[in-house]
């Protein structure tokens, strides 16, 4: 089945333990991203990724990391995570280098204590 | 920026009613434009894609129209039903990043 893989699907955890939220497709698709979802604020573009080793910045990329070593995998690493990181995030890619129709994944809800 | 702006808010209709969600934004130098349907506390499900060149698209009860020059779109549902409470998320594609609209939540009552 074609999908969008996010794990894990919930997270709690302490202020300043990093922590890797992973995100994989078995699409072969080229493009990938992360977006945040908070109240009020809609959905965020965090990072993206245009193809392996090709990442650029979203509208609010501080405080993150990404990597696209494999095509199919693109981790979002939270070095020093923050409360203000509390937020529902979304994992999705689309076939071409940029999003022509983009798939999500389940979301992983992450709250920092 | 690209700034979407989807009104209303919030919506609340009898079963069976016709409806018309809007979404509008500010620059309309876009790719294409995404309906999306938002269960609580789930993903987002792909409804309709309108590539900047169409002017509709259907699928099902459902029918999406884009007029690119005003910057606007809109999502009808036909004789809604209890199943299709949800929020509807508009999301603008102008180059490398989906702009999203905050959404309509819209209850749909038997």
């Amino acid at each position: 089945e074609a999908q969008v893989t996010q794990n894990p699907r919930y997270l709690i955890t302490v202020t300043g333990k990093k922590l890797t939220v992973t995100c994989s497709q078995n699409m072969n698709h080229e493009y990938m991203s992360w977006y945040r979802q908070d109240p009020g604020l809609g959905l965020r573009q965090i990072y993206y990724s245009m193809n392996v080793e090709v990442t650029d910045k979203g509208d609010v990329p501080e405080g993150y990391k990404v990597s696209r070593k494999e095509k199919r995998n693109f981790p979002l690493i939270l070095e020093s995570p923050s409360p203000n990181q509390t937020s529902l995030y979304f994992c999705a890619s689309s076939l071409a280098s940029f999003p022509i129709e983009q798939y999500f994944g389940p979301g992983t809800r992450l709250t920092v204590t | 920026k690209q700034e979407v702006t989807q009104i209303p808010a919030a919506l609340s209709v009898p079963e069976g009613e016709n409806l018309v969600l809007n979404c509008s934004f500010t620059d309309s130098a876009i790719y294409n434009l995404q309906w999306f349907r938002q269960d609580p506390g789930k993903g987002l499900t792909s409804l309709l894609l309108i590539q900047s060149s169409q002017r509709e698209q259907t699928s099902g009860r459902l029918n999406a129209s884009l007029d690119k020059s005003s910057g606007r779109s809109t999502l009808y549902i036909a004789a809604s039903q209890p199943g299709d409470s949800a929020t509807y998320l508009c999301a603008v594609n102008s180059g490398y990043a989906l702009n999203f609209g905050k959404g309509t939540s819209l209850l749909v009552t038997p």
